[in-house]
């Protein structure tokens, strides 16, 4: 069975700085894609960034990039200029791509706290 | 954008009563979901839903629970008869667009469920 493992409960920055957020996984697939959610006091699960493991090229959206090892099974989120909206649980997901309509494994979860 | 809808957004019940979550897929989508998410702890799998029966299911996922798609556009969750434990926050989501895009899953906001 696939696992997630996101070994920082707890991550603080400060406003317009850069923080990075780790995320291991352990898989015998070859065939899988990887997720950062976002999870504001709302509880909503806001979709951040995925990344396709057959893709070399790391996945960027705006402020917000992974830097993805797959022979480590590394999967670090960077949030750079960081802003106070960017405050919340964030959790890295494994899904496997070898079969249509498959689970979503979460990690732990990083409590991010952005001072001003 | 689509949307995933949940009703009710929180729902209070006394212990031992039936409670049914419901939810409005994505329209065109082919896969749903329901995921737990105990206050404090990571978001778990529950169980996997196509071409109207269970595709997958996790061990959470006993006799007190069931699902059901009842007119073609909602999607259930029923509790038979809840504990204590059951007290969560439960997600649909639903994937797979007729493209052939499965990796894309969009989340609802969830179902506060207090069970007293």
């Amino acid at each position: 069975a696939q696992t997630v493992t996101q070994s920082q409960p707890e991550m603080s920055v400060q406003e317009a700085e850069t923080v990075t957020l780790s995320c291991t996984y352990d898989t015998s697939e070859s065939d899988y894609y990887l997720f950062w959610y976002k999870q504001p006091p709302s509880r909503q699960m806001i979709l951040v960034i995925r990344q396709e493991a057959y893709k070399q090229q790391n996945a960027t959206e705006n402020r917000f990039s992974v830097n993805f090892q797959k022979a480590a099974k590394s999967f670090s989120l960077k949030i750079s200029d960081s802003q106070l909206g960017d405050a919340a649980m964030y959790f890295c997901a494994y899904r496997s791509g070898e079969t249509s309509g498959s689970r979503l494994t979460f990690g732990e979860g990083t409590q991010l706290t952005v001072n001003p | 954008e689509p949307e995933v809808t949940q009703t009710p957004s929180h729902q209070v019940t006394q212990m031992g009563q039936e409670v049914i979550l419901r939810c409005v897929p994505i329209s065109n989508h082919l896969y749903f979901y329901w995921y737990r998410q105990i206050l404090g702890q990571k978001v778990e799998f529950l169980v996997s839903f196509y071409n109207n029966e269970i595709s997958e299911k996790s061990e959470i996922f006993d006799d007190q629970f069931s699902v059901e798609r009842p007119d073609g556009s909602n999607f259930t969750l029923k509790i038979r008869s809840t504990k204590l434990e059951d007290s969560a926050m439960y997600f649909c989501a639903s994937s797979g667009g007729q493209t052939g895009d499965d990796y894309g899953y969009t989340f609802g906001s969830g179902t506060r469920l207090t069970v007293v």
